[in-house]
């Protein structure tokens, strides 16, 4: 299995755009998570879906985030518009069953808005 | 704020040495878990030890963890250059939430 993949790998933006990121899981897990790592905030939960439905997305910091899961092998986390402070390291992750028991992550987005 | 302190912030060690990372919380956990992440990487699952258990291994790997006193600790015994990384503890709790900590930069010299 190549494991939980996501692109693009690095993304820079000016201020404003509408920014996507993308995430494949693992074939047969089904629940993703997506989070965000900056330094001075660590990593932070955005949103978890379970079976393609929104499980808990208290962490989305405003309405200008939002993520979708059409299907079972895809999602995408969308910035519009993005601003300087969306800085931040960008992970998916996706587990078996329901329970957050072990995690497997992405490589990650390395998104940069300018 | 993050859910939990981890001390220390960075170590800095000799290839071969043991190396111990702190884990502390605030609410009751259903499990807690260990990450390592490798500079520009994901992070990777090492270890889950659950509320109920005491003490875990794993290779050279071992995992304690006090509710008690509500902390955790990491030992990677006989540590190699290849053990540089960044270690995170992640506290499950109710609600399926997983939240990490702040993580220890551990540095393993040759």
């Amino acid at each position: 299995d190549a494991g939980v993949i996501q692109s693009p790998r690095h993304e820079v933006t000016e201020m404003g755009q509408e920014v996507t990121l993308r995430c494949k899981p693992i074939s047969g897990h089904n629940s993703l998570f997506w989070y965000r790592q900056t330094m001075m905030r660590g990593l932070e939960l955005l949103i978890y879906f379970n079976n393609n439905v929104p499980i808990d997305d208290s962490g989305m910091p405003e309405d200008r985030f939002s993520a979708k899961m059409p299907n079972a092998s895809f999602s995408t986390l969308k910035i519009q518009p993005s601003e300087p402070r969306d800085s931040a390291v960008y992970f998916c992750a996706s587990s078996l069953g329901r329970a957050v028991e072990k995690l497997f992550f992405g490589s990650g987005t390395q998104l940069s808005v300018l | 704020s993050q859910q939990g302190e981890e001390d220390p912030q960075a170590l800095s060690i000799q290839e071969g040495e043991n190396a111990t990372m702190n884990c502390s919380y605030k609410t009751s956990i259903n499990n807690l878990q260990w990450y390592r992440q490798n500079s520009g990487r994901g992070l990777v699952h090492l270890i889950l030890i659950r509320s109920n258990e005491r003490e875990k291994h794993s290779g050279r790997l071992r995992v304690t963890l006090d509710t008690s006193k509500k902390s955790s600790s990491l030992l990677i015994t006989a540590s190699r250059a290849a053990d540089t990384a960044s270690y995170f503890c992640a506290k499950e709790t109710s609600g399926s939430r997983l939240t990490f900590g702040e993580g220890t930069q551990l540095t393993v010299n040759p």
